[in-house]
């Protein structure tokens, strides 16, 4: 089974930096993914994990500790473009069905 | 336009009828999900195939859910005796068995039972 962990809303100012840490309990962990969801359209993946550390890529970066059952998501730069909801996903091994189990996800506003 | 398609992208029923939701994945993607999210909530994982074979279904599909994909190619989903309970946006996503995961999402079909 799958517990994943993440705030719900946060709001962060234009141009600054924001984290949003996702923590998750699973079995057979085979990798985290982040999406990025707007209202009302489809969630976009974003990064993904299978080892840890950092994984960058232009404005986001997403960091994993397997140790630690943990990730965060760090997007830098803020546009307003960026308000949307993220979400954090966790991919099970053991089956190997490739099928992610999502968190709620964390609505981000950014403001100006 | 070569991504996920879903249709009908809205639908409003009444309670205790029948619907029916049509997903066309992306050509070569062998893999196709089901999924339902509603307001506020990350998507629910419900089913999945590979090729034509349902390998993996949630519990949280009930007698009433039924999903197909008789060639390998598009799938569809079907409720029966809809309840209130079922309104929620469902969304299809497709991949790659040799990649990375990642999913493909189309825009989802959006379903209110009245």
């Amino acid at each position: 089974g799958q517990n994943i962990d993440q705030p719900t809303e946060m709001t962060a100012t234009e141009g600054a930096i924001v984290q949003i840490n996702c923590t998750y309990q699973t079995s057979g962990f085979n990798g985290l993914f982040w999406y990025q969801q707007h209202a009302g359209e489809a969630p976009t993946f974003l990064s993904y994990n299978v080892l840890d550390g950092l994984e960058e890529k232009g404005r986001f970066s997403s960091f994993l500790s397997r140790s630690k059952g943990y990730s965060y998501l760090l997007l830098k730069e803020l546009q307003m473009k960026d308000s949307a909801s993220y979400l954090c996903a966790v991919r099970e091994g053991e089956t190997g069905a490739n099928n992610l189990f999502f968190g709620t996800g964390t609505r981000l506003t950014v403001i100006p | 336009d070569t991504g996920v398609s879903q249709n009908p992208r809205h639908k409003i029923t009444k309670r205790g009828q029948n619907v029916t939701f049509r997903c066309d994945p992306i050509s070569e993607h062998n893999r196709l999900y089901w999924y339902r999210q509603t307001l506020g909530q990350g998507p629910e994982f419900l089913t999945y195939f590979q090729n034509e074979a349902q390998l993996e279904k949630s519990r949280l599909l009930s007698d009433r859910f039924s999903a197909e994909r008789p060639k390998g190619s598009f799938s569809t989903l079907e409720i029966q005796r809809t309840e209130q309970g079922d309104s929620a946006m469902y969304l299809c996503a497709s991949s790659l068995t040799a990649n990375t995961g990642e999913l493909f999402f189309g825009e989802g079909s959006r379903l209110t039972v009245l």
